[in-house]
């Protein structure tokens, strides 16, 4: 199985920031990575798929780059509804598996 | 717009049995894949099973394989899980998800409860 290990876990940040998130797989995943959002209590929801390219009605403040084994999602100039935690999946292979989720809360 | 409806959880004990279904709205059910995740309490996501559109191509996670069973009914636009010899480990919130571009998941029900526990 392809293990994702997302960097840092949690990170505090303020209205505006730039935030980034980093990806790893522990094998070439090729552009086979998705990224979601997950506010508490919700279902998680698609954000960026194979890498870069934004699902419908995402704000253009998402982006992902990246390829093989290290990948990053940056959300520039952070919003309220930004305060969530986001999830990396790989879907090159089966098992499809996930990061541990990092959490993006206020300062 | 795209619904999708999970129902069927609740509470059982160790070694007993629920069935899941996920009816699905506002698309063509039978053109897509689709698939259940679950996360389990405080915890991140998993991904359990996948369907593919005739239901001939089927995949598991190790930890149900053999436990588990997806199905759909495209006449139904249905999709379900059929869980058995279910252990402490499977308490989590069950999510149905349709298969996206590049085997994402692009669109999620909001989810049902299974508890295990004596």
């Amino acid at each position: 199985d392809i293990q994702m290990t997302q960097s840092p876990s949690s990170v505090s940040a303020s209205i505006g920031d730039r935030v980034t998130i980093s990806c790893r797989a522990s094998q070439t995943v090729s552009k086979s990575l998705n990224w979601y959002q997950q506010r508490p209590g919700r279902a998680p929801s698609l954000l960026i798929y194979a890498t870069s390219y934004l699902q419908n009605g995402v704000p253009s403040r998402f982006s992902g780059t990246g390829s093989g084994t290290d990948f990053t999602l940056t959300i520039n100039g952070l919003q309220s509804d930004d305060f969530a935690t986001y999830y990396c999946q790989q879907s090159y292979s089966i098992p499809r598996t996930f990061g541990q989720g990092t959490r993006v809360d206020i300062k | 717009e795209v619904q999708l409806v999970e129902s069927g959880g609740g509470l059982v004990q160790p070694g007993g049995s629920l069935r899941l279904s996920c009816a699905a709205s506002g698309f063509t059910f039978r053109s897509y894949s689709m698939n259940w995740l679950r996360q389990a309490p405080g915890k991140g996501l998993e991904w359990i099973s996948y369907i593919d559109v005739p239901g001939s191509s089927i995949f598991y996670a190790d930890s149900v394989k053999g436990r588990f069973t997806i199905s759909r009914d495209n006449d139904k636009n249905s999709l379900y899980l059929e869980m058995n010899n279910m252990r402490d480990e499977d308490t989590a919130v069950y999510y149905c998800s349709r298969g996206y571009n590049s085997g994402s998941f692009d669109s999620w029900g909001q989810g049902v409860l299974v508890s295990v526990s004596s």
